[in-house]
């Protein structure tokens, strides 16, 4: 089965804690994506990476960091530096390529909870 | 900058068609796509529609493009209380950033 795995599907960590969020693609796609998700504010796009050890700023990346070491694999990390932490967190990943239509699919989510 | 706007609700009876509706800002869009989100779950892609095409029909889903007023609808027919979700219209720029403009969803509620 192909696909875009998010673990945990919930997630609780207190205040001032680091946390690593998961994302792991075998969909064989070059491009993926972190977005944030609030009640009533849609999705805003935190980091997105094109190619493996590559990736650019959204437009909400303030206290978030990622790496792209391995194409299948893009991992956020919340940092106590972020200073409202407690959302719903979704992964995408797309095909890149001139002729690509850059249809993002998406992951279950990760419902982050700090207390 | 770009901008996608979606009321954010509708609610219609069971067995009638919904209608949501999409308008974007941005005259250089190449793909324009609706997903569907139910509660505590991911975005699901229902569909896609080129920029230079006019309509676009899938089983109960029908998309249709004005692009000269930059409006985008999703008509589903025959409406389930399964269809209650969120709706999300997004649409890319010709470029080569490959980020999707989000409008902020619009929740359909199907009563029965």
């Amino acid at each position: 089965d192909g696909g875009i795995t998010q673990s945990p599907k919930y997630l609780f960590r207190k205040e001032g804690q680091n946390v690593t969020l998961s994302c792991e693609q075998n969909l064989n796609h070059d491009a993926m994506y972190w977005y944030r998700q609030d009640p009533g504010q849609g999705l805003r796009l935190i980091y997105y990476s094109q190619i493996v050890n590559d990736f650019q700023k959204g437009d909400i990346a303030e206290g978030y960091s990622v790496s792209r070491e391995k194409k299948e694999s893009f991992p956020l990390t919340v940092t106590s530096a972020q200073k409202n932490p407690t959302a719903f967190y979704l992964c995408a990943s797309s095909i890149s390529g001139q002729v690509s239509t850059d249809t993002q699919y998406f992951g279950p989510g990760t419902r982050l909870t700090v207390l | 900058g770009e901008d996608v706007e979606q009321s954010l609700f509708l609610s219609v009876r069971e067995g009638d068609s919904s209608v949501i509706n999409c308008t974007y800002t941005d005259s250089s869009s190449t793909y324009l796509y609706w997903y569907k989100q139910e509660p505590g779950a991911g975005l699901q892609l229902l569909t896609y529609i080129f920029s230079n095409m006019d309509m676009k029909q899938d089983q109960r889903l029908t998309v249709l493009l004005n692009k000269k007023d930059k409006h985008l609808s999703l008509r589903i027919a025959d409406t389930q209380t399964g269809d209650s979700a969120i709706y999300f219209c997004a649409e890319k720029g010709a470029g080569n950033n490959r980020k999707l403009i989000w409008g902020l969803g619009t929740s359909l509620a199907v009563n029965p």
